[in-house]
């Protein structure tokens, strides 16, 4: 089955700690994001990748950092830095094509900050 | 700055009744409209991707029609069952997808 994964599903970390969220997809695709969803503000984009090796800063970058090492594989990691990081991290990916860029997203994963 | 808008934030229906939910955005330079559902604490599931060039596009008891100029896409459901109770999303793309804040349906039995 061709999807995207994010693990854990649930993450609890303690002040002052970094976590990284795993997203993993098998469906070729160049593009892949990160977003934040918090009650009543909508999904928020932290970061997205069009291409391996290669990131940008979404509108809300303050605190994430990631990595694009594998076409596969775009792990965000949440620093300390993040005043307020209790959120669900949803992982989406599309083909990067203009003409059919169809956006499928991974079922997330829910932060709690201790 | 591209500002979407879904109205209402909430909608409560009776079972069999047709519905729309309405999506309406502030620039008309997009590449395409996606609606989503998304049920609690999950992620997002696609269910249509209107192209820019396209005026509706339909997937069973759902059709989503886009007026670029006018800038509004409306998703008529058709015959709504209890299980079509979600928060249902719509996101215009160009480089990268802007979100409305979602509509919030319960269809009751």
């Amino acid at each position: 089955d061709g999807g995207i994964t994010q693990s854990p599903k649930y993450l609890f970390r303690k002040e002052g700690q970094n976590v990284t969220l795993s997203c993993e997809q098998n469906l070729n695709h160049d593009a892949m994001y990160w977003y934040r969803q918090d009650p009543g503000q909508g999904l928020r984009l932290i970061y997205y990748s069009q291409i391996v090796n290669d990131f940008q800063k979404g509108d809300i970058a303050e605190g994430y950092s990631v990595s694009r090492e594998k076409k596969e594989s775009f792990p965000l990691t949440v620093t300390s830095a993040q005043k307020n990081p209790t959120a669900f991290y949803l992982c989406a990916s599309n083909s990067g094509l203009a003409g059919n860029n169809e956006q499928f997203f991974g079922p997330g994963t829910r932060l709690t900050v201790l | 700055k591209q500002e979407v808008t879904q109205i209402p934030a909430a909608l409560s229906v009776p079972e069999g009744e047709n519905l729309v939910l309405n999506c309406s955005f502030t620039d008309s330079a997009i590449y395409n409209l996606q609606w989503f559902r998304q049920d609690p604490g999950k992620g997002l599931t696609s269910l249509l991707l209107i192209q820019s060039s396209q005026r509706e596009q339909t997937s069973g008891r759902l059709n989503a029609s886009l007026d670029k100029s006018s800038g509004r896409s409306t998703l008529y459901i058709a015959a709504s069952q209890p299980g079509d109770s979600a928060t249902y999303l719509c996101a215009v793309v160009r480089e990268k997808l802007v979100f409305g804040k979602g509509t919030k349906l319960t269809v009751n039995p």
